[in-house]
């Protein structure tokens, strides 16, 4: 089955600057890989998503980009605030309704002032 | 986006009874559903995947006897905790996918199970 690897488990940036967490999976099926903020006690936020026929995404401040050869792909937050401070989980999966989504072990992201 | 409602948010049970989560897709329906577990400043761990009208399959490691699962309708999903016991204490969160071309998944609010 898939699996999925994440790091740094912390990662601390001053405010102002970027922060880059890495993703590396196992399965080369997965074709959809969300990235979610999870605040303390609440659901995980879907904040970007990437599918295997692109190579990078950009949404404003964040961006993601894809290697599939690798089997690598990265969050990319420009210009951090204090407001991105959370835990970050990235994720593999498939189109399919019925495909499961597995999980990174997450990183935690500290804004400092 | 699609909705996912999950009840209870927070429950308190005694150690030995069993415990009913439910996971409701409000605005589509949903074949198949998942339930996660997450342990305090762990990630989410796959439970088991809920299929409407057969049985879930369940992770490597997840008694199904103990996480009973029913997915009875094509938008109710539910969990039952059985013989609870304090290490069953965790947040559970259930999700699923309206599909139709999309890959999102969308999340119920979680469910705090406190064990006690």
């Amino acid at each position: 089955g898939e699996n999925v690897e994440q790091h740094p488990s912390t990662l601390s940036v001053q405010e102002g600057d970027s922060a880059v967490i890495k993703c590396t999976y196992s399965d080369s099926a997965s074709n959809y890989f969300p990235w979610y903020k999870q605040e303390l006690g609440k659901r995980p936020q879907l904040i970007i998503d990437i599918r295997s026929n692109v190579g990078e995404k950009k949404d404003q401040r964040i961006a993601v980009t894809l290697n599939k050869t690798a089997k690598h792909f990265s969050l990319h937050i420009t210009e951090t605030q204090p407001e991105d401070s959370a835990v970050y989980f990235c994720a593999a999966s498939t189109h399919s309704s019925a495909s499961k989504i597995i999980f990174g072990s997450g990183t935690r992201l500290s804004i400092r002032p | 986006g699609a909705v996912v409602s999950q009840h209870p948010s927070r429950v308190i049970c005694k150690s030995g009874t069993s415990v009913k989560i439910e996971c409701r897709s409000l605005d589509f329906q949903a074949t198949t559903m998942f339930w996660y577990r997450q342990f305090p400043k762990q990630s989410l761990m796959l439970m088991a995947t809920s299929n409407e009208g057969s049985k879930a399959t369940y992770e490597q490691g997840v008694e199904k006897d103990k996480f009973l699962i029913n997915h009875a309708s094509l938008t109710l999903s539910t969990l039952t905790v059985t013989s609870a016991h304090p290490e069953d204490s965790s947040f559970y969160i259930c999700s699923a996918k309206p599909g139709q071309g999309k890959p999102e998944a969308f999340f119920g609010q979680g469910t705090r199970l406190t064990v006690v």
